[in-house]
């Protein structure tokens, strides 16, 4: 057990609509990253957020947006879903930003989109 | 970052020794081999990682060449639980402000540990 909580474990929606996925990092984490794990693709970086601010943008699709609240719990809200957002999306969190620091993930959310 | 080479794919009897190489030619002095693995659809597994010397945890020992160009990581008794896609990726510590810490992985190695 990573110590990073990730809710839900499994979502099922249809095209167009939106939904939110959260993740709460381990305890004393202040950074969050979120990763997103297609069938044919690997992990892809898409967001990382830092005591309450954005830090670092990837891959991310402007129909996505993610924030990060004062208990440090980060929410990923993805919009106008498509077929092809259908993905597993991980959560990941550190202690620090520094390069000695591990990231610790979580087990994800499978999103399906039909 | 530096780029990391793996193998894509690798055997190991069960209860036998398993080890993953790793180049990573073109690091920097200020960046870590690090160690994921990914068990089918679970979140990466961080398992270790190194700046110069080796290093040896409950799960795994890390082994960086003097250059630092390669790495090997060790399994030193493989189980069936071990088969997975193992990342090996090299992470710099930028400066000051645009630290960001973030892991970006490859395609990795798939180990198939096999009875």
């Amino acid at each position: 057990d990573s110590g990073v909580t990730q809710t839900p474990k499994h979502l099922i929606t249809a095209t167009g609509q939106r939904v939110t996925l959260r993740c709460s990092p381990r305890s004393g984490d202040l950074s969050v990253y979120w990763y997103q794990q297609s069938l044919d693709q690997g992990l892809q970086f898409l967001i990382q957020y830092y005591n309450g601010e954005e830090r670092a943008k990837g891959n991310i699709l402007e129909r996505f947006s993610a924030q990060q609240f004062p208990d440090l719990h980060s929410e990923l809200n993805l919009s106008s879903l498509e077929l092809g957002d259908s993905a597993l999306y991980f959560c990941a969190s550190s202690v620090a930003l520094r390069a000695n620091s591990p990231l610790h993930f979580g087990n994800g959310t499978r999103l399906t989109v039909t | 970052d530096a780029k990391t080479t793996q193998p894509t794919s690798m055997d190991c009897a069960e209860g036998r020794a398993a080890n993953l190489p790793c180049n990573h030619s073109t690091i920097s002095g200020n960046e870590y081999v690090y160690w994921y693995r990914q068990i089918h659809s679970q979140g990466p597994q961080y398992i270790i990682h190194g700046l110069k010397n080796n290093e040896t945890n409950e799960m795994a020992s890390l082994i960086i060449t003097e250059d630092r160009k390669s790495s090997t990581l060790i399994l030193p008794h493989a189980t069936l639980r071990d088969t997975a896609v193992y990342y090996c990726i090299v992470r710099v510590e930028e400066g000051g402000s645009s630290n960001t810490g973030k892991l970006i992985f490859g395609q990795g190695t798939t180990l198939q540990v096999k009875p």
